[in-house]
């Protein structure tokens, strides 16, 4: 079985400043974890993966989320934000085996301050 | 097409009605998803089809809902006598492979907004 859990449903953060979401994962097997954002009356855009490659991943718009296995973490970060990252993003885990149904986290709504 | 595409990709219906969700995915896709994300979650996977069978549907919260893909392409997503709490964002998604090992992303459509009323 996997989950990922989300801290805090909600983040504010202010143009230019650091964009941190955090996400922990639990998986009986080596896990795959990916980030998605969703804009508002869209679909979920994959933001970045990890494969179980480089345990650091950079993803589209300057996102980046390592990987850290003892501390079943996979948080994802900008260094600075922008308005237009403003939007609903999901952690989500998946099995390694096996046809790899995607379980997700409940979403963190990020508000950019200008 | 490019992409997985779903229709109708809003729905309103009476309570009591039956709804049929269409999910056409990306051609040559052999594994299908359905997922539900009701207002303000994360999805929820429902069901997964490899090819036109049927492998797992432990997420299908009643039998009022029933799935299919009869010819291992297109997939409808059914629910009979829809209730309030059926409200939600219909996900679809699919990927090349079945479950083959190695990573097998998935794609997703656009939704279908289901409003029971």
């Amino acid at each position: 079985a996997q989950s990922v859990t989300q801290l805090g449903s909600h983040v504010s953060v202010s143009e230019g400043a650091l964009v941190l979401l955090r996400c922990n994962y639990s998986s009986s097997v080596p896990p795959y974890l990916f980030w998605y954002v969703q804009y508002p009356n869209q679909g979920l855009q994959l933001l970045l993966k990890y494969t179980s490659a480089a345990t650091l991943v950079k993803g589209i718009n300057g996102f980046e989320a390592e990987f850290k296995k003892s501390e079943t973490s996979f948080h994802l970060t900008k260094p600075s934000a922008h308005m237009s990252d403003a939007a609903e993003y999901f952690c989500a885990v998946t099995l390694s085996g096996g046809y790899q149904k995607v379980t997700f986290g409940t979403g963190t709504k990020l508000q950019v301050i200008p | 097409g490019a992409g997985v595409s779903q229709s109708p990709r809003y729905k309103v219906a009476k309570r009591g009605q039956d709804v049929a969700l269409r999910c056409d995915p990306i051609s040559g896709h052999v594994s299908l998803f359905w997922y539900q994300q009701a207002l303000g979650q994360g999805p929820e996977f429902l069901t997964y089809f490899q090819n036109e069978a049927q492998l797992d549907k432990s997420g299908l919260p009643s039998d009022r809902f029933f799935a299919e893909r009869p010819e291992g392409s297109v997939s409808t997503l059914k629910i009979q006598r829809t209730q309030q709490e059926d409200s939600a964002v219909y996900l679809c998604a699919s990927s090349l492979l079945g479950g083959s090992g190695g990573y097998n992303e998935q794609f997703f459509g656009p939704g279908t907004r289901l409003t029971v009323l």
